[in-house]
């Protein structure tokens, strides 16, 4: 089973509005960590936010927030007031607390695209 | 400061030939990750050093796949007799060791494009 699914695989929004990037996940780790990489053209995984199992709020940065629903399992981007250079791809990825590797599990990424 | 570099950006070669590929970390992060990225997916694990301790290799697809770390510091993830399904982007991440439930950023680098051939 997919450990982290992005179920979009692109995705259009008008320059200056707000855009959802969804992801999901499935552990049975109940301390986990959830992040979010922005990868533009130029290949560079550029670290935009992250969340933990165990916080109380949703974490901000920014324009972008987290939509943490434990129960459901799923940590959706929101970036707000889009703007041109937020044209790339979005990898959601979890990093499970028990595993002593501690390396990161990567969904298949959303490729966003703002219109002008 | 130096971020995680890799050398060389781009790799051509002919189907059956070894590469080897070069991260330099961010200075001072004892952990280090190999990524492998082919065309239009997602990240998938290769290979994890921690300080002196021995390597996670559960990610590494074949035998054809090895990687070392020298003094804790530069890696060179090495591929043997390479096949067509090797070309990929690899990319290399540091971050200073894990505590507890804290989370330290894995920053990555800029990646080596491999084509096989």
């Amino acid at each position: 089973a997919q450990k982290i699914t992005q179920t979009q695989p692109g995705m259009f929004v008008q320059e200056k509005e707000a855009v959802t990037l969804d992801c999901t996940y499935d552990t049975s780790d109940p301390s986990y960590g959830l992040f979010w990489y922005k990868q533009p053209s130029s290949g560079e995984m550029i670290f935009l936010i992250y969340q933990g199992s165990y916080d109380q709020q949703n974490a901000t940065e920014g324009r972008y927030s987290l939509n943490f629903q434990k129960a459901r399992k799923s940590a959706n981007l929101v970036i707000s007031a889009s703007q041109l250079g937020d044209s790339a791809m979005y990898f959601c990825a979890m990093r499970e607390n028990d595993n002593a590797g501690n390396m990161l599990t990567f969904g298949g990424g959303t490729r966003l695209m703002v219109k002008p | 400061g130096a971020g995680v570099s890799q050398s060389p950006s781009n790799k051509v070669t002919e189907k059956g030939k070894d590469v080897e590929l070069r991260c330099d970390p961010i200075s001072g992060h004892t952990a280090l990750y190999w990524y492998r990225q082919s065309l239009g997916q997602g990240l998938e694990f290769l290979i994890y050093f921690q300080g002196n301790s021995a390597p996670d290799k559960s990610g590494l697809p074949s035998d054809r796949f090895s990687a070392e770390r020298t003094g804790g510091s530069v890696s060179t993830l090495t591929i043997q007799r390479t096949q067509q399904e090797d070309s990929a982007v690899y990319l290399c991440a540091s971050s200073r060791k894990m505590t507890g439930l804290s989370y330290n950023e894995q920053f990555f680098g800029p990646g080596t494009r491999l084509t096989v051939l």
